[in-house]
């Protein structure tokens, strides 16, 4: 089975440019999370859905981050304009219900680098 | 501010030796899970505890949930070249996962 699919795997942008991230998470899935990696904060969540609809997006960091879930078999994170800040990994993941025994399936990562 | 501190930060050993990592927190969790991440590839989970004291073995690896539920450790016994990655402990707080707190994570090398 497919896991849960990212792109791009790798992006090099200069800042100010917008920036989309892909995520296609597993099917039958009914939650979709947003994290971010970076070395001084470890995994952030930014922005999870249930059901295509977002639920908590008080990690979005700022306005210049915004996420769609138009369906249930795609998502987007947008950064618009990037800065150099932004610079770190992003990870989408899924998850098939709420529940403290659930296993979140992490997607491989998007990294960003905004010069 | 981390809610869950992890230690050491960076661990180096050689294959066959023992090790343990520790995830703490002041706060109380109801549910903590413990990750493997290795370069290049997303957190797996490796296993969930929910119940104070609770120890899990998988294979050489053993996870303690401390009594209180605000400490967790993870020991393995005699590690491999495999084991090597980065460890990340994540706790839930109520019943859902939504807010999801991880740790920064171990780094263990395990040398041949």
């Amino acid at each position: 089975d497919a896991g849960v699919i990212q792109s791009p795997r790798h992006e090099v942008t200069e800042m100010g440019q917008e920036v989309t991230l892909r995520c296609k998470p597993i099917s039958g899935h009914d939650y979709l999370f947003w994290y971010r990696q970076t070395m001084m904060r470890g995994l952030e969540l930014l922005i999870y859905f249930n059901n295509n609809v977002p639920i908590d997006d008080s990690g979005m960091p700022e306005d210049r981050f915004s996420a769609k879930m138009p369906n249930a078999s795609f998502s987007t994170l947008k950064i618009q304009p990037s800065e150099p800040r932004d610079s770190a990994v992003y990870f989408c993941a899924s998850s098939p219900n709420f529940g403290q025994y659930n296993t979140i399936y992490f997607g491989e990562g998007s990294w960003l680098t905004v010069v | 501010t981390q809610l869950l501190e992890q230690s050491p930060q960076f661990l180096s050993i050689q294959e066959g030796e023992n090790l343990t990592v520790y995830c703490n927190s002041s706060s109380v969790f109801s549910s903590l899970q413990w990750y493997r991440q290795e370069p290049g590839e997303g957190p797996v989970l490796l296993v969930t505890v929910v119940t104070g004291g609770e120890v899990k073995k998988l294979k050489r690896l053993t996870f303690q949930f401390g009594d209180a539920r605000k400490d967790s450790s993870l020991h393995i016994t005699a590690a491999q070249t495999g084991d090597t990655g980065l460890y990340l402990c994540a706790g839930g707080r109520g019943s859902t996962l939504g807010r999801l707190y991880f740790g920064r994570g171990t780094q263990l090398t395990v040398w041949p």
